[in-house]
């Protein structure tokens, strides 16, 4: 069966410093991969996805994740964290379900940034 | 583009009575919207997917006859929660679908009391 995992429920960093977010999923074929934020309170906004091709994938707001296949991982990083960043994030899993795809999304990262 | 509304944004109702929310893609059509239910501090789970013209899939555990959802036409899809109770309190996020991708909405807080 299809899962995501987001090992880290919650994450500190200092504005300005480096960001690593965890994703690992189970998938028996090739994954369809997003990345979502959500602010306290709203929808999701979409970060970046990974179909196909080159394993680094370049999202909004400088955000970058890169598809190891070999990991069954999908991590989420950017060099330079602002204090607008501060939200939860999901990783989530795209699969065809019957007659459309639908996702499955890991538990969420909720990112809190430090001054 | 691709944007998605949702309402109303939030709504209280009081125990037994029933909910509607509404989903429209603005400037796209959508054969296929999903619903979703957020408990506070966990995951999105998709409830059910709603294709225009036919009747919803449900997941798993998701009561049919307590969610009802209806997609009448390509740009909109209700989801009516019939006799509420406290324990149906959540958080609605709906999607649209358009070429294999999901648009999200900003979601409807629902409290019953």
């Amino acid at each position: 069966a299809q899962s995501v995992t987001q090992p880290d429920i919650h994450i500190t960093v200092s504005e300005g410093a480096s960001l690593e977010l965890r994703c690992n999923y189970s998938y028996g074929a090739t994954p369809y991969l997003f990345w979502y934020v959500q602010s306290p309170g709203q929808g999701l906004q979409l970060l970046l996805k990974y179909f196909s091709g080159d394993t680094l994938v370049q999202g909004i707001k400088g955000f970058e994740a890169e598809f190891k296949r070999s990991q069954s991982s999908f991590n989420l990083r950017k060099p330079s964290v602002h204090w607008s960043d501060a939200a939860e994030y999901f990783c989530a899993v795209g699969y065809y379900g019957g007659a459309t795809n639908k996702l499955i999304f890991g538990t969420g990262t909720l990112l809190a940034v430090q001054p | 583009g691709a944007v998605v509304s949702q309402h109303p944004s939030r709504v209280i109702c009081k125990s037994g009575t029933s909910v509607k929310i509404e989903c429209r893609s603005l400037d796209f059509q959508a054969t296929t919207m999903f619903w979703y239910r957020q408990f506070p501090k966990q995951s999105l789970m998709l409830m059910a997917t709603s294709n225009e013209g036919s009747k919803a899939t449900y997941e798993q555990g998701v009561e049919k006859d307590k969610f009802l959802i209806n997609h009448a036409s390509l740009t909109l899809s209700t989801l009516t929660v019939t006799s509420a109770h406290p324990e149906d309190s959540s958080f609605y996020i709906c999607s649209a679908s358009s070429r294999g991708e999901q648009y999200f909405g900003p979601g409807t807080r629902l409290t019953v009391t």
